[in-house]
């Protein structure tokens, strides 16, 4: 089955700072993987997702993500922090046809001045 | 933008209880999702449909049921209610069904069973 594993629980990040956060996935073949965010109080919105091609994918509000299938990972960046992007990411990878998202626990940025 | 409204935003019952929580959605998607989130766990998959009628069970349905009565709305039923569904509640909506959906969330229910 499939699985996503993001092994950082919490970042802390100061404003106007880079900020990368790890992804791993599980699965057996070509995935299709996506990075959701959730600002507090509120459900989760899609950042951007993955499609076989272009290993580096543009998202919203200045994040990128890319995709390495030798490492099995689909980390995102973001150049410069702003407070608003304080905030839960989630990883996730597509199950099979119209299954929904497999997630992982969520990554818990906190932006500092 | 996809509109997914979720009912009610928050719940209190007890051990062994009846709750309904609701979503709705009107941008016609055919695909409904049910997810609860809890620390440790993520999100996770409780029950799922293609459409009005249709039911599919997720990675978590013990203790819910689901029924989609029209295309719009999508329901998630605890007929005994017990203190390990204590839970944050998402339902999602998507129009492609494929691989490549992209899931619309509504804002959540937060149940909470003493």
């Amino acid at each position: 089955a499939q699985s996503v594993t993001q092994p950082d629980a919490r970042v802390t990040v100061s404003e106007g700072a880079s900020l990368q956060l790890r992804c791993k996935y599980s699965y057996f073949g070509t995935p299709y993987l996506f990075w959701y965010v959730q600002y507090p109080r509120q459900g989760l919105q899609l950042l951007l997702k993955y499609y076989p091609g272009d290993p580096v994918v543009q998202g919203v509000n200045g994040f990128e993500a890319e995709f390495s299938k030798s490492n099995s990972s689909f980390h995102l960046r973001k150049a410069s922090v702003h407070w608003s992007d304080w905030a839960v990411y989630f990883c996730a990878v597509s199950n099979n046809y119209a299954q929904g998202l497999t997630f992982g626990l969520g990554t818990r940025v906190s932006v500092f001045p | 933008e996809a509109a997914v409204t979720q009912s009610p935003r928050n719940k209190v019952t007890v051990t062994g209880g009846n709750v309904t929580l609701s979503c709705r959605q009107t941008n016609s998607h055919n695909y409904m999702y049910w997810y609860r989130q809890d620390t440790g766990h993520g999100l996770r998959l409780i029950h799922y449909s293609y459409g009005a009628g249709n039911l599919q069970i997720g990675d978590v349905p013990d203790g819910y049921k689901a029924t989609r009565t029209t295309q719009e709305d999508f329901f998630l039923l605890l007929e005994l209610a017990s203190p390990s569904q204590t839970s944050l509640y998402f339902c999602a909506s998507s129009d492609q069904g494929g691989r490549a959906e992209t899931l619309y969330f509504g804002s959540g229910t937060r149940l909470t069973v003493l």
